[in-house]
Protein backbone atom coordinates (compact mmCIF):
# COMPACT_ATOMS: atom_id res chain seq x y z
CA UNK A 1 0.00 0.00 0.00
CA UNK A 2 1.23 3.79 -0.66
CA UNK A 3 2.12 5.00 2.43
CA UNK A 4 1.76 8.60 1.19
CA UNK A 5 -0.77 9.60 -1.55
CA UNK A 6 -1.99 12.32 -3.15
CA UNK A 7 -5.15 11.76 -5.30
CA UNK A 8 -4.79 15.43 -7.50
CA UNK A 9 -2.23 15.18 -10.15
CA UNK A 10 -3.10 18.71 -11.01
CA UNK A 11 -4.78 21.66 -9.83
CA UNK A 12 -6.30 24.83 -10.93
CA UNK A 13 -7.13 27.96 -9.03
CA UNK A 14 -8.00 31.38 -9.58
CA UNK A 15 -5.71 34.20 -8.40
CA UNK A 16 -6.77 34.96 -4.70
CA UNK A 17 -8.77 32.43 -4.36
CA UNK A 18 -8.11 28.99 -1.77
CA UNK A 19 -7.36 26.01 -2.40
CA UNK A 20 -6.83 22.16 -1.00
CA UNK A 21 -4.64 19.92 -1.93
CA UNK A 22 -5.26 16.24 -0.68
CA UNK A 23 -3.26 14.18 1.01
CA UNK A 24 -4.02 10.95 2.63
CA UNK A 25 -1.03 8.18 4.62
CA UNK A 26 -1.11 5.07 5.67
CA UNK A 27 1.46 4.28 8.75
CA UNK A 28 0.68 2.03 12.18
CA UNK A 29 3.26 4.40 14.01
CA UNK A 30 1.73 6.67 16.99
CA UNK A 31 4.13 9.10 16.02
CA UNK A 32 4.88 10.79 13.07
CA UNK A 33 5.38 14.01 11.31
CA UNK A 34 3.89 15.24 8.20
CA UNK A 35 5.52 18.03 5.51
CA UNK A 36 4.25 19.97 3.09
CA UNK A 37 7.14 21.31 0.41
CA UNK A 38 7.18 23.01 -2.76
CA UNK A 39 8.73 22.90 -5.84
CA UNK A 40 9.07 25.41 -8.24
CA UNK A 41 9.66 24.79 -12.01
CA UNK A 42 13.53 26.04 -11.12
CA UNK A 43 13.50 22.83 -9.01
CA UNK A 44 14.47 23.54 -5.27
CA UNK A 45 12.24 21.88 -2.31
CA UNK A 46 11.11 24.66 0.17
CA UNK A 47 9.72 23.59 3.01
CA UNK A 48 6.07 25.14 3.86
CA UNK A 49 4.65 23.35 6.91
CA UNK A 50 4.70 20.37 9.20
CA UNK A 51 2.31 18.37 11.53
CA UNK A 52 3.04 16.34 14.60
CA UNK A 53 0.51 13.25 15.15
CA UNK A 54 0.17 14.73 18.44
CA UNK A 55 -0.31 17.97 17.94
CA UNK A 56 -3.49 18.64 18.30
CA UNK A 57 -3.77 22.16 16.95
CA UNK A 58 -3.76 22.65 12.80
CA UNK A 59 -0.33 23.70 11.81
CA UNK A 60 -0.96 27.31 10.33
CA UNK A 61 2.32 29.17 8.51
CA UNK A 62 0.81 32.75 6.50
CA UNK A 63 -1.32 31.62 3.83
CA UNK A 64 -0.95 27.38 4.50
CA UNK A 65 -2.44 25.83 6.76
CA UNK A 66 -2.79 21.94 7.05
CA UNK A 67 -6.18 20.55 7.64
CA UNK A 68 -5.04 17.17 9.90
CA UNK A 69 -7.64 15.07 10.34
CA UNK A 70 -5.81 11.76 11.97
CA UNK A 71 -8.85 9.62 12.12
CA UNK A 72 -9.20 9.65 8.37
CA UNK A 73 -5.07 9.71 7.89
CA UNK A 74 -5.21 12.97 6.06
CA UNK A 75 -3.46 15.91 6.53
CA UNK A 76 -4.85 18.26 3.48
CA UNK A 77 -2.89 21.23 2.76
CA UNK A 78 -4.39 24.74 2.05
CA UNK A 79 -3.48 27.63 0.65
CA UNK A 80 -5.34 30.83 0.70
CA UNK A 81 -5.53 34.13 -1.08
CA UNK A 82 -3.52 32.24 -4.06
CA UNK A 83 -0.76 34.18 -5.92
CA UNK A 84 0.53 33.85 -8.88
CA UNK A 85 4.08 32.41 -7.14
CA UNK A 86 2.43 29.89 -5.79
CA UNK A 87 2.00 27.58 -9.14
CA UNK A 88 4.68 24.94 -8.51
CA UNK A 89 4.66 21.14 -7.84
CA UNK A 90 3.47 20.18 -3.94
CA UNK A 91 4.47 17.46 -2.27
CA UNK A 92 3.34 15.94 0.85
CA UNK A 93 5.79 13.58 2.94
CA UNK A 94 5.18 11.30 6.29
CA UNK A 95 8.51 10.99 8.49
CA UNK A 96 8.19 7.97 10.80
CA UNK A 97 9.87 6.89 14.08
CA UNK A 98 12.02 4.16 12.36
CA UNK A 99 14.29 2.38 14.51
CA UNK A 100 17.15 0.79 12.40
CA UNK A 101 18.25 -1.24 15.59
CA UNK A 102 16.44 -2.92 18.85
CA UNK A 103 16.80 0.23 20.89
CA UNK A 104 18.25 2.00 18.96
CA UNK A 105 17.70 6.36 17.46
CA UNK A 106 14.91 6.37 15.37
CA UNK A 107 15.85 8.36 12.30
CA UNK A 108 12.59 8.78 10.03
CA UNK A 109 13.03 8.88 6.63
CA UNK A 110 11.25 11.18 4.84
CA UNK A 111 8.49 9.52 2.60
CA UNK A 112 7.04 11.52 -0.55
CA UNK A 113 3.71 11.69 -2.42
CA UNK A 114 3.78 11.91 -5.70
CA UNK A 115 3.22 15.47 -6.02
CA UNK A 116 0.11 17.73 -7.14
CA UNK A 117 0.69 20.57 -10.14
CA UNK A 118 -1.02 23.48 -8.64
CA UNK A 119 -1.16 26.36 -11.26
CA UNK A 120 -2.42 29.39 -10.47
CA UNK A 121 -4.60 31.71 -12.76
CA UNK A 122 -4.88 35.35 -13.36
CA UNK B 1 24.17 30.38 8.35
CA UNK B 2 24.22 29.22 5.01
CA UNK B 3 21.58 26.39 3.61
CA UNK B 4 22.40 23.12 2.70
CA UNK B 5 24.96 23.12 -0.63
CA UNK B 6 25.04 20.63 -3.56
CA UNK B 7 27.67 20.89 -6.42
CA UNK B 8 27.95 20.57 -9.25
CA UNK B 9 24.04 21.91 -9.98
CA UNK B 10 24.17 20.09 -13.35
CA UNK B 11 26.28 17.15 -14.17
CA UNK B 12 26.31 15.28 -17.36
CA UNK B 13 28.17 12.37 -18.40
CA UNK B 14 28.37 9.64 -20.86
CA UNK B 15 27.18 5.53 -20.25
CA UNK B 16 30.05 4.00 -18.26
CA UNK B 17 31.52 7.27 -16.43
CA UNK B 18 31.49 8.06 -12.88
CA UNK B 19 29.50 10.56 -11.22
CA UNK B 20 30.18 12.40 -8.30
CA UNK B 21 28.33 14.30 -6.30
CA UNK B 22 28.44 16.03 -3.13
CA UNK B 23 26.49 17.68 -0.19
CA UNK B 24 27.24 19.98 1.99
CA UNK B 25 24.81 20.16 5.24
CA UNK B 26 23.87 23.14 7.33
CA UNK B 27 26.09 24.25 9.78
CA UNK B 28 25.39 21.47 12.88
CA UNK B 29 23.83 19.63 11.18
CA UNK B 30 25.29 15.57 11.40
CA UNK B 31 22.62 13.77 9.65
CA UNK B 32 22.19 13.43 5.98
CA UNK B 33 19.50 12.25 3.59
CA UNK B 34 19.64 11.23 0.02
CA UNK B 35 17.05 11.16 -2.51
CA UNK B 36 16.46 10.92 -6.17
CA UNK B 37 14.00 12.37 -7.83
CA UNK B 38 13.34 10.54 -11.63
CA UNK B 39 11.25 12.78 -14.22
CA UNK B 40 7.91 13.26 -13.30
CA UNK B 41 7.79 11.26 -9.53
CA UNK B 42 8.08 12.12 -6.16
CA UNK B 43 11.31 11.79 -4.40
CA UNK B 44 12.54 8.79 -2.96
CA UNK B 45 14.69 7.77 0.09
CA UNK B 46 18.27 6.59 -1.32
CA UNK B 47 20.53 6.21 1.84
CA UNK B 48 20.69 7.78 5.20
CA UNK B 49 24.45 8.67 7.36
CA UNK B 50 26.29 10.28 10.22
CA UNK B 51 29.51 11.14 10.46
CA UNK B 52 31.61 8.55 9.10
CA UNK B 53 28.20 6.03 9.19
CA UNK B 54 26.13 4.88 6.76
CA UNK B 55 22.62 3.98 8.72
CA UNK B 56 19.83 2.74 6.35
CA UNK B 57 21.26 2.74 2.87
CA UNK B 58 17.88 0.81 1.77
CA UNK B 59 16.67 2.77 -1.03
CA UNK B 60 20.34 2.25 -2.56
CA UNK B 61 20.25 0.14 -5.85
CA UNK B 62 22.57 -2.73 -5.21
CA UNK B 63 24.98 -2.20 -7.80
CA UNK B 64 27.09 0.47 -8.97
CA UNK B 65 26.11 3.14 -5.85
CA UNK B 66 27.72 4.43 -2.78
CA UNK B 67 27.29 7.03 -0.89
CA UNK B 68 29.85 8.07 2.26
CA UNK B 69 30.00 11.04 5.02
CA UNK B 70 33.66 11.36 5.93
CA UNK B 71 34.61 13.19 9.82
CA UNK B 72 35.72 15.83 7.66
CA UNK B 73 34.55 17.27 4.36
CA UNK B 74 31.35 16.85 2.71
CA UNK B 75 28.82 13.79 2.00
CA UNK B 76 29.57 12.32 -1.57
CA UNK B 77 27.29 10.25 -3.92
CA UNK B 78 28.92 8.06 -6.09
CA UNK B 79 27.53 6.27 -9.30
CA UNK B 80 29.99 3.99 -10.94
CA UNK B 81 29.47 3.53 -14.84
CA UNK B 82 26.44 5.50 -15.02
CA UNK B 83 23.51 3.90 -17.19
CA UNK B 84 20.77 6.42 -18.90
CA UNK B 85 18.07 5.37 -16.21
CA UNK B 86 20.41 7.08 -13.72
CA UNK B 87 18.99 10.52 -15.36
CA UNK B 88 17.48 12.38 -12.68
CA UNK B 89 17.43 14.99 -9.82
CA UNK B 90 19.22 14.15 -6.55
CA UNK B 91 18.71 16.17 -3.25
CA UNK B 92 20.73 15.91 -0.32
CA UNK B 93 18.90 17.17 2.76
CA UNK B 94 19.92 17.59 6.53
CA UNK B 95 19.03 17.51 9.73
CA UNK B 96 20.04 18.43 13.33
CA UNK B 97 18.29 15.36 14.95
CA UNK B 98 16.74 12.54 13.15
CA UNK B 99 13.47 12.05 14.98
CA UNK B 100 10.08 12.31 13.07
CA UNK B 101 9.31 15.48 14.26
CA UNK B 102 12.65 17.59 12.77
CA UNK B 103 12.45 19.55 9.62
CA UNK B 104 14.67 17.92 6.36
CA UNK B 105 16.82 21.10 5.05
CA UNK B 106 16.93 20.34 1.21
CA UNK B 107 19.49 21.72 -1.04
CA UNK B 108 19.06 22.81 -4.65
CA UNK B 109 19.82 19.42 -5.86
CA UNK B 110 22.50 18.21 -8.83
CA UNK B 111 20.54 17.04 -11.99
CA UNK B 112 22.34 14.01 -13.67
CA UNK B 113 22.00 13.82 -17.41
CA UNK B 114 23.29 10.56 -19.02
CA UNK B 115 24.09 10.61 -22.40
Amino acid sequence: AQKITQTQPGMFVQEKEAVTLDCTYDTSDQSYGLFWYKQPSSGEMIFLIYQGSYDEQNATEGRYSLNFQKARKSANLVISASQLGDSAMYFCAMREAEFPNAGGTSYGKLTFGQGTILTVHP
Amino acid sequence: NAGVMQNPRHLVRRRGQEARLRCSPMKGHSHVYWYRQLPEEGLKFMVYLQKENIIDESGMPKERFSAEFPKEGPSILRIQQVVRGDSAAYFCASSPRPGPYNEQFFGPGTRLTVL
